[in-house]
């Protein structure tokens, strides 16, 4: 079964530029989460959607960040204008319908962003 | 809020070495428990889980023991081996939904 797939998984770009990340969640999960990784900070989540809609984006650190899930199997984080300090690695991750306990999360690869 | 608390590493061992990694946590009501594992260049996997009081999770050798009276859920494993180098993550889910709150990682370094 293919797991969670991130694009790209290198990103490297300049400040000002726009950046987009995408996910594609595990087939069947309903639940969408994006984190950011950094050695300072660790983990973060930033957004979480549940059946497409977002739940929880307290995490999202600032105006300049914003995600999307248009549907099940695709969501988007998209950074405008990039800055350096946005530099990090950014995962993805879903997880099953069922009980709230399910709690499972299955992460992709991440997506390494390099802003100049 | 709800956090968690993981030991500083690196974690340097020798292979067939005995590992404890430490991990408390502060929540409220009853969450569920985890750890995670980072190899290099990937992302998160599952390692093992619990999701009540006195309950074990196990795998590949590793385990851990839900506390609730020390609030701890420390990592074990009897003899590591150079393949355990990674960075293991412990996190609780403590919410109606599936939010993780992730510990800030542990690097494990093991030697032949």
């Amino acid at each position: 079964d293919a797991g969670v797939i991130q694009s790209p998984r290198h990103e490297v770009t300049e400040m000002g530029q726009e950046v987009t990340l995408r996910c594609k969640p595990i087939s069947g999960h309903n639940s969408l989460f994006w984190y950011r990784q950094t050695m300072m900070r660790g983990l973060e989540l930033l957004i979480y959607f549940n059946n497409n809609v977002p739940i929880d984006d307290s995490g999202m650190p600032e105006d300049r960040f914003s995600a999307k899930m248009p549907n099940a199997s695709f969501s988007t984080l998209k950074i405008q204008p990039s800055e350096p300090r946005d530099s990090a690695v950014y995962f993805c991750a879903s997880s099953p319908p069922g009980t709230p306990r399910t709690d499972t999360q299955y992460f992709g690869p991440g997506t390494r962003l390099t802003v100049l | 809020g709800d956090s968690v608390t993981q030991m500083e590493g690196p974690v340097t061992l020798s292979e067939e070495a005995f590992l404890t990694i430490n991990c408390t946590y502060t929540a409220t009501g009853y969450p569920s428990l985890f750890w995670y594992v980072q190899y290099p260049g990937e992302g998160l996997q599952l390692l093992l889980k619990a999701t009540k009081a006195d309950d074990k999770g196990s795998n590949k050798g590793f385990e851990a023991t839900y506390r609730k009276e020390t609030t701890s859920f420390h990592l074990e494993k009897g003899s590591v081996q150079v393949s355990d180098s990674a960075v293991y993550f412990c996190a609780l889910s403590n919410s109606g939904y599936s939010t993780l709150t992730f510990g800030k990682g542990t690097m494990l370094l093991v030697s032949p």
